[in-house]
């Protein structure tokens, strides 16, 4: 049974540009959530897909976005990047209204120079 | 703004002692709680799960609960070197419908052997 897979799982950028990261969530969940983890600090939540639509939003500008498909997979996508965004980006997998477990993926060390 | 706090450590024990971790949460609603031990670079791991008050054990690890506190611990005995890591408590706030977990910022926990 495979866990939440997320790639790439290091990039680096330059200010400005956009980048695209991606995640499978673990068999049988029907929910992604992305978190922006910066170094010393617990992770921020971005926001949540189900249903291919964007159920809840943290406080994150427009500059984030996402996507989710058919098959449950996710996208997080950033614009503009600045040297702020650089972080660890999580992904985790759940069931909708559980509140049970999230299993989180390996996460993507996004640097933006 | 729903908060869950805890201690940034260092918490420095000896190999073989008790190690105890300590989180509060501030939405008194909530019915699932959560830790996670998340080693340096890596992405967080579910250890523990807890939903009523009381105690959980799971193998070295004890999680306990108090709601009218509003307070969650982990305690974790035997500690062992390899247990070093990032201890972070999350929490499922009342009322998130689309569940969405809040994080604590996390308590690092050094074992010395």
């Amino acid at each position: 049974d495979a866990g939440v897979t997320q790639s790439p799982t290091h990039l680096i950028k330059t200010r400005g540009q956009q980048v695209t990261l991606r995640c499978s969530p673990k068999s049988g969940h029907d929910t992604v959530s992305w978190y922006q983890q910066a170094l010393g600090q617990g992770p921020q939540f971005i926001f949540q897909y189900y249903e291919e639509e964007e159920r809840q939003r943290g406080n994150f500008p427009d500059r984030f976005s996402g996507h989710q498909f058919p098959n449950y997979s996710s996208e997080l996508n950033v614009n503009a990047l600045l040297l702020g965004d650089s972080a660890l980006y999580l992904c985790a997998s759940s069931l909708v209204w559980a509140n049970t477990e999230a299993f989180f993926g390996q996460g993507t060390r996004l640097t933006v120079v | 703004q729903k908060e869950v706090e805890q201690n940034s450590g260092p918490l420095s024990v000896p190999e073989g002692a008790i190690a105890s971790l300590n989180c509060t949460y501030s939405d008194r609603g909530s019915q699932s709680f959560f830790w996670y031990r998340q080693y340096s670079g890596k992405s967080p791991e579910l250890i523990m799960s807890i939903y009523s008050n009381g105690d959980k054990e799971d193998g070295r690890f004890t999680a306990q609960l108090n709601k009218a506190s509003q307070y969650v611990s982990l305690l974790i005995r035997d500690s062992q070197p390899s247990d070093s890591a990032t201890y972070l408590c999350a929490v499922y706030p009342e009322g998130s419908g689309y569940s969405t977990l809040t994080f604590g910022k996390g308590t690092m926990l050094l074992v010395s052997p």
